[in-house]
């Protein structure tokens, strides 16, 4: 089963507005990486953030990391139209095979200009 | 940053026909490379995991007989899918890291369509 459960599933803003999805999962982690896919295309990493982290940033992104909540955010400021795509939180689990990732579902972001 | 290239990237072939889809490394040394498989407007599911020189480890669900991967290089792998039927047509997805496994750099993907 899906470890990762990103919401919305779907996004539409416009462009210049704050975009905020959430990631929530089930079992103990190493780190949570958040990925982007353009439609038809292969996936970005975008950030990581380890277990013992609570929030970093990159540019224009943010992300927060609850782990008593088993939950992440993903907060793009300042959205582009060039920001659309799907974004992909993928987990990766303490122990053995922890460098293997469990992604979500994603989230469907559209960027209107 | 580092690249993966992944070929072909859409393939179109006969129900019956096996395919091979190559994923290589082309300025670091994947010491592990990955496989998934994405349905539309889902996400990523771990096909299997592949170490240079060893056998792959595929994920419960998987056969390995039908999908049979080989890396024996520290830049290149390949994903054969034999006798492709039209339930394999799906957007398949490799992935490569280094000895630090994080992150992991993905291809463009292949888009697989069996008629």
């Amino acid at each position: 089963s899906q470890q990762g459960e990103e919401d919305p599933q779907a996004l539409s803003i416009q462009e210049g507005e704050n975009a905020t999805m959430n990631c929530s999962y089930k079992t103990s982690i190493n780190n949570l990486q958040w990925y982007r896919q353009n439609s038809g295309r292969g996936l970005v990493h975008l950030i990581l953030i380890r277990s013992n982290e609570r929030e970093k940033h990159s540019g224009r992104l943010r992300v927060t990391l609850d782990t008593s909540k088993k939950s992440s955010s993903l907060l793009i400021t300042a959205s582009r139209a060039a920001d659309t795509a799907s974004y992909f939180c993928a987990t990766a689990s303490t122990g053995a095979g922890s460098y293997q990732l469990t992604f979500g579902k994603g989230t469907k972001l559209s960027v209107i200009p | 940053g580092a690249v993966v290239s992944q070929h072909p990237s859409r393939v179109i072939c006969k129900s019956g026909t096996s395919v091979k889809i190559e994923c290589r490394s082309l300025d670091f040394q994947a010491t592990t490379m990955f496989w998934y498989r994405q349905f539309p407007k889902q996400s990523l599911m771990l096909m299997a995991t592949s170490n240079e020189g060893s056998k792959a480890t595929y994920e419960q669900g998987v056969e390995k007989d039908k999908f049979l991967i080989n890396h024996a290089s520290l830049t290149l792998s390949t994903l054969t899918v034999t006798s492709a039927h039209p339930e394999d047509s799906s957007f398949y997805i490799c992935s490569a890291s280094n000895a630090g496994g994080v992150p992991q750099h993905f291809g463009d993907g292949t888009r697989l369509s069996i008629l």
